[in-house]
């Protein structure tokens, strides 16, 4: 069954230093997303990317925040200067259309110290 | 705000009961998902509901959207210990946009 690969499955990282979690979506699928879910919280909305420009983003998601589709396969969510806030599991997920369900990946859980 | 509310957020139960999770908003949404979600795992897509009023079953779990599109439930008959999990249901809020309940944590005891 297709799947959506995230890398790193775990980073740790100093505050205000720069990271880049990376996806690899479902190559036929054609909107691609990343929520967060601090420990213990729910699953929160960041970010909803279709035809290479994003689409929608939550009030999360600032001025650190950036994502990218460099090539036809990979989808990369980049926090600028982390905050011990942003410790979190980062899911990316993609979907065939706009109505459809989502897959997501098994997550990126990231530590902020 | 568009906001979903789960209920039970806990339920303990033993093998063969039944049950049924609700999930709740004041709001309309176009369509309404089931997540199940494992420790340390991504959710996984159990179903979508799209038209009010409308049932799915997947086996022995039932899933109905509301008639005016706000609510839905999960009902599961016969629960089994492999059923134990955290579910989530998830509206369509926006163009693009998921917005997700708190969950429910169900246990089935052998």
């Amino acid at each position: 069954e297709p799947e959506v690969t995230q890398t790193p499955s775990h980073q740790v990282t100093q505050m205000g230093q720069e990271v880049i979690l990376r996806c690899v979506p479902i190559s036929n699928h054609l909107y691609f997303y990343w929520y967060r879910q601090i420990l213990g919280q729910k699953v929160e909305f960041l970010v909803s990317f279709y035809n290479n420009e994003i689409s929608e983003k939550s009030e999360i998601f600032d001025d650190q925040f950036s994502v990218e589709r460099p090539d036809g396969s990979n989808f990369t969510l980049k926090i600028r200067s982390t905050k011990l806030e942003d410790s979190a599991m980062y899911f990316c997920a993609s979907s065939e259309a706009r109505s459809y369900g989502y897959t997501f990946g098994s997550g990126t859980r990231l530590t902020v110290v | 705000t568009q906001l979903l509310e789960q209920s039970p957020q806990f339920l303990s139960i033993q093998e063969g009961e039944n049950l049924t999770v609700y999930c709740n908003s004041s709001s309309v949404f176009s369509s309404l998902q089931w997540y199940r979600q494992e420790p340390g795992e991504g959710p996984v897509l159990l179903v979508t509901v799209v038209t009010g009023g409308e049932v799915k079953k997947l086996k022995r779990l039932t899933f109905q959207f509301g008639d005016a599109r706000k609510d839905s439930s999960l009902h599961i008959t016969a629960a089994q210990p492999g059923d134990t999990g955290l579910y989530l249901c998830a509206g369509a809020a926006g163009a693009q946009k998921l917005v997700f309940g708190q969950g429910t944590r169900l246990t089935i005891n052998p």
